[in-house]
């Protein structure tokens, strides 16, 4: 039930841009991606229902196709502050909880 | 607001003894989550309340473990006898709805240190 992330861990070049996946083998309800820094609370960032929708925040968005049942989180231009790590939470229909994935490890180098 | 307020921040106890963390969810959230997370299993989620009622308690590993909820403002999570395998952060998060359309609003845990 737990989500499959990829990449595991990516190191940028501040500017640089990421992708990071999730993957679930359930049908899905809806997807949010939240980051975590170092000895910190996870932080949302956004969610995606079902339907194909897109979203963004600033320079961080995210698509969601729910036939492929897939998640993509996409950093621009990379700041500092993005390093963190990133987690999508599934929600499978049927379900009644968030499975969060394992997780991915961004680090933003100068 | 004040967020998700988790109490104490750190915990250090020795195997056998009785734990109890604290969580006071944001005003108005109906819904309360408890996660315990891990460098092998990640987020696990233990238990869920809606209006104080324990809906899922699924992921609850051991009967060693119990989650209260007297109040809409007040919820604890007791292992009675710990043990070293429990060390983890435990975070309390916080929700306004369910269903997977709201987001949630994590504490800054406690991180649970058996010995």
């Amino acid at each position: 039930q737990q989500p499959v992330q990829s990449p595991q861990a990516v190191i940028l070049r501040e500017g640089e841009d990421a992708v990071i996946n999730c993957s679930s083998s359930k049908a899905l309800y809806s997807v949010h991606w939240y980051r975590q820094k170092h000895g910190e609370a996870p932080v949302f960032l956004m969610i995606l229902l079902k339907g194909g929708e897109q979203k963004g925040h600033e320079k961080i968005s995210a698509s969601f196709n729910e036939k492929k049942q897939q998640s993509s989180l996409y950093l621009t231009a990379s700041q500092l502050s993005y390093s963190g790590t990133y987690f999508c939470g599934a929600y499978q229909t049927g379900a009644n909880n968030l499975f969060f994935g394992t997780g991915t490890r961004l680090t933003v180098i100068p | 607001d004040a967020g998700v307020i988790q109490s104490p921040r750190h915990e250090v106890t020795e195997m056998g003894q009785e734990v109890t963390l604290r969580c006071k969810p944001i005003s108005g959230h109906d819904y309360l989550f408890w996660y315990r997370q891990t460098m092998m299993r990640g987020l696990e989620l233990l238990i869920y309340f809606n209006n104080n009622v324990p809906i899922d308690d699924s992921g609850m590993p051991e009967d060693r473990f119990s989650a209260k909820m007297p109040n809409a403002s007040f919820s604890t999570l007791k292992i009675q006898p710990s043990e070293p395998r429990d060390s983890a952060v435990y975070f309390c998060a916080s929700s306004f709805s369910a269903g997977g359309r709201a987001p949630l609003h994590f504490g800054n845990g406690t991180r649970l240190t058996v010995t």
